[in-house]
């Protein structure tokens, strides 16, 4: 596999709440994503990076705001957590804008 | 995934061969893969082709692309249950940053 984490591997938490997400890579490439992957939707992209400091948004963005202060790591933050966020949420990483990706093993999130 | 569309369910036998097929829009797309979601777990890549070829073989899988048709299928061969899974489609984009995924085919292997 490649080496990729995220962190929590799940959590709980009620609706208003700020949320963090971690994704950490040891491949060191260049451009990280977040998904988020709920029922008859398949996966979604919320957020990506092409670098450090350099993101944009995906299909998904609203709600969501995301940091890349090392190449390493890549964080999603929701500010207020909804109901509608309940999800289990994807990091994925690739060497090339439009090669391959490889995903971590996912972050399940409930928003009560 | 809007552009990218998958049949939902496919259901084999142990031992015979399995065709997942998948359907893109968009004809400036560069690379065409396949994942394998099981249970609890991420996506793991599969195998992926190149727009430009027609076929790609690995071990069990097979890979057929009709670029005209914006037709791919995955067909694997002796098909096992421990293939039982959620099989996803993506495209890549020279004009993109992501993967543009299909909703997945549940693929159920019965003894």
């Amino acid at each position: 596999d490649a080496g990729i984490t995220q962190s929590p591997r799940h959590k709980v938490t009620e609706t208003g709440t700020p949320v963090t997400l971690r994704c950490h890579q040891t491949e060191n490439h260049r451009y990280m994503y977040w998904y988020r992957q709920d029922p008859g939707h398949g996966l979604r992209l919320i957020h990506y990076s092409y670098g450090v400091k350099d993101t944009d948004k995906g299909e998904v963005s609203d709600g969501y705001s995301v940091s890349r202060s090392k190449t390493e790591d890549f964080l999603l933050t929701l500010e207020s957590a909804t109901s509608s966020q309940t999800s289990v949420y994807f990091c994925a990483i690739s060497p090339d804008r439009i090669g391959e990706q490889y995903f971590g093993p996912g972050t399940r999130l409930t928003v009560t | 995934g809007e552009d990218v569309e998958q049949s939902l369910f496919l259901s084999v036998r142990e031992g015979d061969s399995s065709v997942i097929n998948c359907t893109y829009t968009d004809s400036s797309s560069t690379y065409l893969y396949w994942y394998k979601q099981e249970p609890g777990a991420g996506l793991q890549l599969l195998t992926y082709i190149f727009s430009n070829m027609d076929m790609k073989q690995d071990q069990r899988l097979t890979v057929l692309l009709n670029k005209k048709d914006k037709h791919l299928s995955l067909r694997i061969a002796d098909t096992q249950t421990g293939d039982s899974a959620i099989y996803f489609c993506a495209e890549s984009r020279d004009s993109g940053y992501a993967l543009n995924f299909g909703k997945g085919t549940s693929l159920l292997v019965t003894p």
